[in-house]
């Protein structure tokens, strides 16, 4: 069975300030992580795919197979990456993206 | 264009209503998929489309009919709701169901108030 696991529901740093929201994945195959970002009443935005291994509004995510993790990092943080987010995974199935629970930043002025 | 797009944005209806929620997508996606989203909660798949044909449904109630008349349109028909029924339905495309590096694009989804 495939899960993903945001660990911090809420986290809530100073604008300026270094961001990593962690995500945890568990699957048994080669799967695929997105991370997609979704602002207050707003649609469901993809952010990144692990694929690609774009740099997006300052963010970056790394794959680690050995850890099962693909945490989401930026160096500074801004106040209009205040936003839920929610990790992704894609394990090939026919069954759609098995969501983390998300995790709702919040930047600080 | 990488816009899925979903009408009506807000919808109210009673118990006893009959209505339907539309979700159109012109980027050549052959899978479609409806999503039910709770305030702060993760979307819970209801239901995908591959090819126009039902392949997934994850035990939803009846009283929510999807329907796939081509490749471009999903439809949801709504009858009998709950007011717990209440949500976001968000619905999203991609170019196929069941491969990988398959990314899901979603609509901006239909507020449903259910009173």
């Amino acid at each position: 069975a495939q899960r993903v696991t945001q660990p911090e529901k809420l986290l809530s740093v100073f604008k300026g300030a270094p961001v990593e929201l962690k995500c945890n994945y568990s699957y048994s195959g080669s799967p695929e992580l997105f991370w997609y970002v979704q602002y207050s009443r707003q649609r469901l935005q993809l952010l990144l795919r692990h694929i690609s291994r774009e740099s997006i509004k300052g963010f970056t995510a790394d794959l680690n197979k050995g850890e099962t993790s693909f945490h989401l990092k930026k160096p500074f943080a801004q106040e209009e990456d205040s936003a839920m987010y929610y990790c992704a995974l894609n394990g090939g199935g026919a069954d759609g993206l098995t969501f983390g629970k998300g995790t709702h930043l919040i930047i600080q002025p | 264009d990488t816009e899925v797009t979903q009408t009506p944005k807000h919808l109210v209806m009673g118990m006893t209503n009959k209505k339907s929620l539309k979700c159109e997508q012109h980027m050549g996606h052959r899978a479609m998929y409806w999503y039910k989203q709770k305030a702060k909660k993760p979307p819970e798949l209801m239901f995908v489309y591959s090819y126009e044909k039902l392949s997934i449904n994850e035990s939803v109630p009846s009283r929510f009919s999807p329907e796939c008349p081509n490749s471009s349109l999903l439809n949801l028909h709504l009858h009998a709701l709950q007011p717990e029924d209440s949500a976001l339905y968000l619905c999203a495309s991609s170019r196929f169901s069941a491969l990988p590096g398959n990314t899901i694009y979603f609509g901006e989804g239909s507020w449903l108030t259910v009173v």
